[in-house]
């Protein structure tokens, strides 16, 4: 356990299905992160929520929909994926103004089918 | 934007031999920070370097932050098999206006061969 609990840790959908990524920490952290991992590409960071606050969208298709409902929570909502979007998902804390770095989740393993 | 590169990609050592990976930077950084991930894991913070020139040793793993706070390494020493992992930079950039958002490496594969 990190202190960061992401599920699914695996998920298979179809091109029409809609389903969510869940993240949970209670470490106290203030800031939130999604970053997509794929083969032989360096992290790509999807959202940044600080304070709840969404304060990035790295430019990141539409069919991605990010949600924090509260400092503890982040989604990330799924819909209409494309096989190129089968990547593993890590969710990300931090204590902003602290000594420390991310606190990552064990990931979700996606593939869009 | 910001880059951050890292090399080599891939390095492949023999068991009790060294290992550095470097990162370069094309904007001068805040801090810099190091993760390892291991094979089916998921990165795990090691260190944050915030001064210039600063230098930081965990056991056999040494970090270096260069003076113009553009480039920094991982060295370690007399590698060993619970080595083996990808070990990524991170870079968080100087006068950024997303607080905590960091720009990560490629990552250097680390393997080692007993």
């Amino acid at each position: 356990e990190t202190g960061v609990t992401q599920t699914p840790r695996h998920l298979v959908m179809g091109m029409t299905n809609k389903k969510s990524l869940k993240c949970e920490q209670h470490l106290g952290h203030n800031a939130m992160y999604w970053y997509k991992q794929s083969a032989k590409k360096p992290l790509e960071l999807m959202f940044v929520y600080n304070f709840k606050e969404q304060t990035e969208n790295n430019s990141v298709p539409s069919r991605f929909s990010p949600e924090c409902p509260n400092s503890s929570h982040l989604f990330l909502h799924l819909h209409t994926l494309q096989p190129e979007d089968s990547a593993l998902y890590l969710c990300a804390s931090q204590f902003l103004g602290g000594t420390y770095g991310y606190t990552f989740g064990s990931g979700t393993r996606l593939t869009v089918v | 934007g910001q880059q951050v590169m890292q090399i080599p990609q891939y390095q492949h050592v023999q068991e009790g031999e060294d290992f550095t990976t470097y990162c370069n930077s094309s904007t001068t950084l805040s801090n810099i920070q190091w993760y390892k991930q291991r094979p089916g894991g998921h990165p795990v913070f090691l260190i944050q370097l915030v001064k210039s020139g600063e230098v930081k040793k965990q056991k056999r793993l040494t970090f270096q932050f260069g003076e113009a706070k553009k480039n920094s390494s991982l060295h370690i020493t007399a590698t060993q098999t619970t080595d083996v992992g990808t070990y990524f930079c991170a870079g968080l950039n100087a006068g950024g206006t997303s607080y905590g958002k960091l720009t990560f490496g490629q990552g250097t594969i680390l393997t080692v061969h007993p």
